[in-house]
């Protein structure tokens, strides 16, 4: 495609309710990144697709958090149970291997 | 712990005044630091800065990166409205693919 999309571009859900957001990356990128963008603050990186290596999760907040990459293409980020701190805007990226990070436009996601 | 910080948080400026914005990082086995403008929600790619003294410009912005002092700064010059944004500064770091971020410049251009 011709840039990163996701969906849904809004999400309101109630509190301990799951909610899962699509990431369509840029066609050809191997390279899928998931961060999360909290009120007047920076990214913070969540996880991390690389081909057919193992994803690097490190930045998962809980175990409540998790996503999958299908067929090295499209991802889905899924929280359980959520909580009103988990509302935040949630951004992916995609690149080339290792090159630029090109970012969706975000799905906001509010926790009553 | 890999941090990135920004200053100022918040600048308020007039139309065709210049602008600079600081980035400062601490990163172990640092890579690159970036720049990108945030209008709505999707941070678009401005500036990708690997090596120290070497200005990279892009119309009226221009940036450029301090290994020694682990700095860089994002210039704009006659500023326009549309240039009002968050402009965030991130570094990736060797054999980790994730970008730390720092928290972002909020920059307001008033006309």
């Amino acid at each position: 495609g011709a840039g990163v999309s996701q969906s849904p571009s809004n999400k309101v859900t109630e509190k301990g309710k799951d909610v899962e957001l699509r990431c369509d990356p840029i066609s050809g990128h191997t390279a899928l990144y998931w961060y999360r963008q909290s009120l007047g603050q920076g990214l913070e990186f969540l996880i991390y697709f690389q081909g057919n290596s193992a994803p690097d999760k490190s930045g998962l907040p809980s175990d409540r958090f998790s996503a999958e990459r299908t067929g090295g293409s499209v991802s889905t980020l899924t929280i359980q149970r959520t909580q009103q701190e988990d509302s935040a805007v949630y951004l992916c990226a995609s690149s080339l291997n290792f090159g630029t990070q090109y970012f969706g436009p975000g799905t906001r996601l509010t926790v009553l | 712990e890999d941090k990135v910080v920004q200053s100022p948080l918040s600048l308020v400026v007039h139309e065709g005044d210049t602008v600079t914005l600081n980035c400062s990082y601490e990163v172990t086995n640092f890579r690159s630091l970036l720049w990108y403008k945030q209008e709505k929600k999707a941070p678009t790619f401005l500036f990708m800065l690997t090596s120290s003294g070497i200005e990279k410009k892009s119309g009226r912005l221009s940036s450029i990166l301090d290994k020694k002092e682990l700095f860089s700064i994002l210039n704009i010059t006659a500023t326009q409205t549309g240039d009002s944004a968050i402009y965030l500064c991130a570094s990736t770091i060797q054999g980790a693919q994730k970008l730390v971020f720092g928290q972002g410049t909020r920059l307001t251009i008033n006309p």
